[in-house]
């Protein structure tokens, strides 16, 4: 099925594991995203890849690392995880200079 | 440095009544100007965007969205609300006129409920 896809939807975790959340697009767009999604903060932009192999960091990259060894992919790991970083993951995908379009989101809670 | 700002943490409007959620932004240069939607449990769905021209500008679902450069708004309208328009709504900006990659800045959300 054409579109953005993200896995696991739901994910519990001990605090110091690392996660990686996964994310998938099947319109070839250049450009990806990580957002997170937090009551009070509306989306916040934790890293963004403008192509396979170049990515950057967004405003909330702390404790977060993503590689982008295809177009397609664009995984999230978070290396030790921590309780601020409970929160529901987005992903999404675009070409320059045009709007984004966003997965279902990963709702992750770290205990 | 850009910002958007949506003043109203919610908006409640009787059914069949025309809606307005509002949004105001700042950027240094010329502004490229989106409007989302969230439904429960999804990811955001786009509604419409305004880069030039007609100030009035015409989205999905029967919105519609004014840009007014003089107050820096881009405020979300819809003649004649539904109940399932009920929704987390987004407005997000980027500057045109920034180099390298234009991070767009999203708002923090206005929960629309209609009432029927």
């Amino acid at each position: 099925d054409a579109g953005i896809t993200q896995s696991p939807r739901y994910k519990i975790t001990e605090t110091g594991r690392q996660v990686t959340l996964m994310c998938h697009q099947t319109w070839s767009h250049s450009y990806m995203f990580w957002y997170r999604q937090d009551l009070g903060h509306g989306l916040r932009l934790i890293y963004y890849s403008a192509a396979a192999d170049i990515t950057d960091k967004g405003e909330v990259s702390d404790g977060y690392v993503v590689s982008r060894s295809k177009t397609e992919n664009f995984p999230l790991t978070l290396e030790s995880a921590t309780r601020s970083q409970t929160s529901v993951y987005f992903c999404a995908s675009s070409e320059l200079n045009h709007e984004q379009y966003f997965g279902p989101g990963t709702r992750l809670t770290v205990t | 440095a850009q910002s958007v700002a949506q003043p109203e943490d919610q908006v409640n409007v009787a059914e069949g009544n025309p809606l307005t959620v509002k949004c105001t932004y700042s950027v240094s240069g010329n502004p490229y100007l989106f409007w989302y939607v969230q439904y429960p449990n999804r990811g955001l769905q786009f509604l419409l965007k305004y880069i030039t021209g007609d100030n009035l500008v015409k989205g999905s679902y029967g919105f519609e969205a004014e840009f007014n450069k003089s107050q820096t708004s881009f405020h979300l309208k819809k003649p004649s609300a539904l109940v399932s328009d009920s929704a987390l709504y987004f407005c997000a900006v980027r500057d045109l006129n920034s180099g390298g990659y234009q991070k767009v800045t999203f708002g923090t959300g206005t929960k629309l409920q209609v009432i029927p």
